[in-house]
């Protein structure tokens, strides 16, 4: 199956810098990227996807880039905000249903 | 902005006991899911639901959990005798459709089997 493994797993930066976080993933079938967002307390939420056929998509600070043939994929945040802090998951999806979740990247936005 | 609600927020229970964990996803979504998260470890799937049959489970997904949606709006993950293994945070989710869709989640049952 799917192994999806994700680094850091703790980061911390300055608010205003920007946080990357990279996944690995082990099956070249995979072909949807998702990234969530999992606040205290709360269920992780989606913040950005990235299907196979695209090597970059951004929303507003966040950016999500993709190399198939490395198969690893990263999040960009930038001009980070005390706000952004949480625990972030990527996720690859092969065939089938279900995701495989990296391990979570405790991200900390120091004001 | 709709949401997928889970019932209750916490549960503790005694090993050997049934629980229910129930979950009310958003209405038009077509999918339905279980996850669970185990403490400092990865999200992990458990099984996937469609069209009143489950569609994919995992290892994880044994004789003693069952899914059932037994209305219109209900989705529920039954786990028969607790083991203290079973003790994590609970997901359920759900999706428009099962192809290249991002999950709506909920905020999860803990579930501490004592």
């Amino acid at each position: 199956g799917e192994n999806v493994e994700q680094h850091p797993s703790t980061l911390s930066v300055q608010e205003g810098d920007s946080a990357v976080i990279k996944c690995t993933y082990s099956d070249s079938a995979s072909n949807y990227f998702p990234w969530y967002k999992q606040e205290l307390g709360k269920g992780p939420q989606l913040i950005i996807d990235i299907r196979s056929n695209v090597g970059e998509k951004k929303d507003q600070r966040i950016a999500v880039t993709l190399n198939k043939t490395a198969k690893h994929f990263s999040l960009h945040i930038t001009e980070t905000q005390p706000e952004d802090s949480a625990v972030y998951f990527c996720a690859a999806r092969s065939t089938g249903n279900q995701f495989y979740f990296g391990t979570g990247t405790s991200l900390t936005v120091i004001p | 902005e709709p949401e997928v609600t889970q019932t209750p927020s916490h549960q503790v229970t005694q090993m050997g006991q049934e629980v229910i964990l129930r979950c009310v996803p958003i209405s038009n979504h077509l999918y339905f899911y279980w996850y669970r998260q185990i403490l400092g470890q990865k999200v992990e799937f458990l099984v996937s639901f469609y069209n009143n049959e489950i569609s994919e489970k995992s290892e994880i997904f044994d004789d003693q959990f069952s899914v059932e949606r037994p209305d219109g709006s209900n989705f529920t993950l039954k786990i028969r005798s607790t083991k203290l293994e079973d003790s994590a945070m609970y997901f359920c989710a759900s999706s428009v459709s099962g192809i290249n869709y991002g999950y709506t989640f909920g905020s999860g049952t803990r579930l501490t089997v004592v």
